[in-house]
């Protein structure tokens, strides 16, 4: 089946240090992928959507002059969190829609990256 | 503006237990809905999902759920549980008109004795 690639699995970086978390969908375009953030034992919060070839979205109360999404290509999405601070430490999702699993609307995963800011 | 809740924060089953997960949704039009399941430190892997057709949908692992429109419910179980079940399990809503945009309910996090 699909596979969203997501690295690094885990980084620590000291505060004010900018990080940046790969996303990958190994066997499949993706001309959208969305990125999820994860609070400890909490849900999933939709913080933007990527596009490729174009800026993304997204939403209300997420900055994005501090997580910056760059979607280079059909299969690659990037999510920088910038001047890193430990209240962004989180376990950030990518996710994609793979059309192969029955229609746009199903999601593929990535395994997530743990991000701890010292 | 769709939403989801999982009234159930934690739920403890034994071995060879039933299993019932509760979903309801708030959403104007028919939704799409999805169970995924996410172990420690792990992304998420879908179970099982409905987009339309027989309400009763069959999924991975031997869970399966039911589209219930009345109770805007979408319930997921599974007859035997089995320890390596144990996990957070996350009930999601999709709409039309935006590609796979997800909302997600509070997860439920299982708990299996022996």
């Amino acid at each position: 089946g699909a596979v969203v690639s997501q690295h690094p699995s885990w980084v620590i970086c000291k505060s004010g240090t900018s990080v940046k978390i790969e996303c990958r969908s190994l066997d499949f375009q993706a001309t959208t992928m969305f990125w999820y953030r994860q609070f400890p034992k909490q849900s999933l919060m939709l913080m933007a959507t990527s596009n490729e070839g174009s800026k993304a979205t997204y939403e209300q109360g997420v900055e994005k002059d501090k997580f910056l999404i760059n979607h280079a290509s059909l299969t690659l999405s990037t999510l920088t969190v910038t001047s890193a601070h430990p209240e962004d430490s989180s376990f950030y999702i990518c996710s994609a829609p793979d059309r192969g699993l029955g229609g746009a609307n199903v999601l593929t995963f990535g395994a997530g990256s743990r991000l701890t800011v010292l | 503006a769709q939403s989801v809740t999982q009234p159930d924060i934690h739920i403890t089953v034994s071995e060879g237990a039933s299993l019932e997960l509760r979903c309801n949704y708030s959403y104007g039009a028919t939704p799409y809905l999805f169970w995924y399941v996410q172990s420690p430190g792990q992304g998420l892997q879908l179970l099982l999902k409905y987009f339309s057709g027989d309400t009763l949908v069959q999924g991975i692992k031997g869970f399966e759920a039911e589209f219930k429109r009345s109770q805007s419910s979408f319930n997921l179980r599974k007859p035997s549980v089995h320890w390596s079940d144990a996990a957070e399990y996350f009930c999601a809503v999709g709409y039309t008109g935006t590609a796979s945009k997800l909302t997600f309910g509070t997860g439920t996090r299982l708990q299996v004795t022996l």
